[in-house]
């Protein structure tokens, strides 16, 4: 039990469904993470929040929109997705922005597109 | 330059024997460097951390070796356990004043067999 825990674990879709992946933190932390893990590549950083503010964007796909409403939720929802954005989608916190320390990860969403 | 390159892609050790896993990164302004682990089915987590003022770091059976000239750091895990059987990654942290960045490695698979 890192503390970060994301709902679904599994998720399948359709190209036109609209979806929402959840995570939850319990740490105390004001950073939030998305990342996204697919075979054989380096873990993606997707979008970072801080005190529930947007301060990165890595030129991730309109289809992906987060939502953060606070500092222990985050959400990240789906639409007209690709299949090749099937892959893990892990959600992460962290103590502060500038903190060079650990990354707690939630298990992460498996999403299939089909 | 941001990239931080992780071998090998996979890696099987008998029980008993010392894992090695290398990573390269080019960017010296690099200041964190950790390794974490990862289980199938679990997200990340925090193995253990270098920073570049020291050459090596150790806690129980695992090993950061950490050479700044050559921009290379390494994983040693000494004893291979089947229980260690998962996949490494090693990243790297930039502290650009507003925010730390993490880039990660591609990714060992380490599997120990009996």
């Amino acid at each position: 039990e890192t503390g970060v825990t994301q709902t679904p674990r599994h998720l399948v879709m359709g190209m036109t469904n609209k979806k929402s992946l959840k995570c939850e933190q319990h740490l105390g932390h004001n950073a939030m993470y998305w990342y996204k893990q697919s075979a054989k590549k380096p873990l993606e950083l997707m979008f970072v929040y801080n005190f529930k503010e947007q301060t990165e964007n890595n030129s991730v796909p309109s289809r992906f929109s987060p939502e953060c409403p606070n500092s222990s939720h985050l959400f990240l929802h789906l639409h007209t997705l690709q299949p090749e954005d099937s892959a893990l989608y892990l959600c992460a916190s962290r103590r502060g922005l500038t903190a060079s320390g650990e990354l707690f990860f939630g298990e992460g969403s498996r999403l299939t597109v089909l | 330059q941001q990239q931080v390159k992780q071998s090998p892609q996979s890696l099987i050790v008998q029980k008993g024997g010392i894992s090695i896993i290398n990573c390269a990164y080019e960017n010296t302004a690099f200041d964190y460097f950790p390794w974490y682990q990862q289980f199938p089915g679990k997200g990340p987590a925090l193995l253990i951390a270098i920073r570049p003022d020291v050459s090596e770091k150790k806690e129980g059976r695992f090993t950061i070796s950490f050479n700044k000239s050559a921009k290379q750091f390494s994983l040693h895990i000494m004893d291979s356990q089947p229980g260690d059987s998962a996949t490494y990654f090693c990243a790297a942290s930039i502290n650009t004043g507003t925010a730390s960045k993490l880039t990660f490695g591609t990714g060992t698979r380490l599997q120990v067999t009996l």
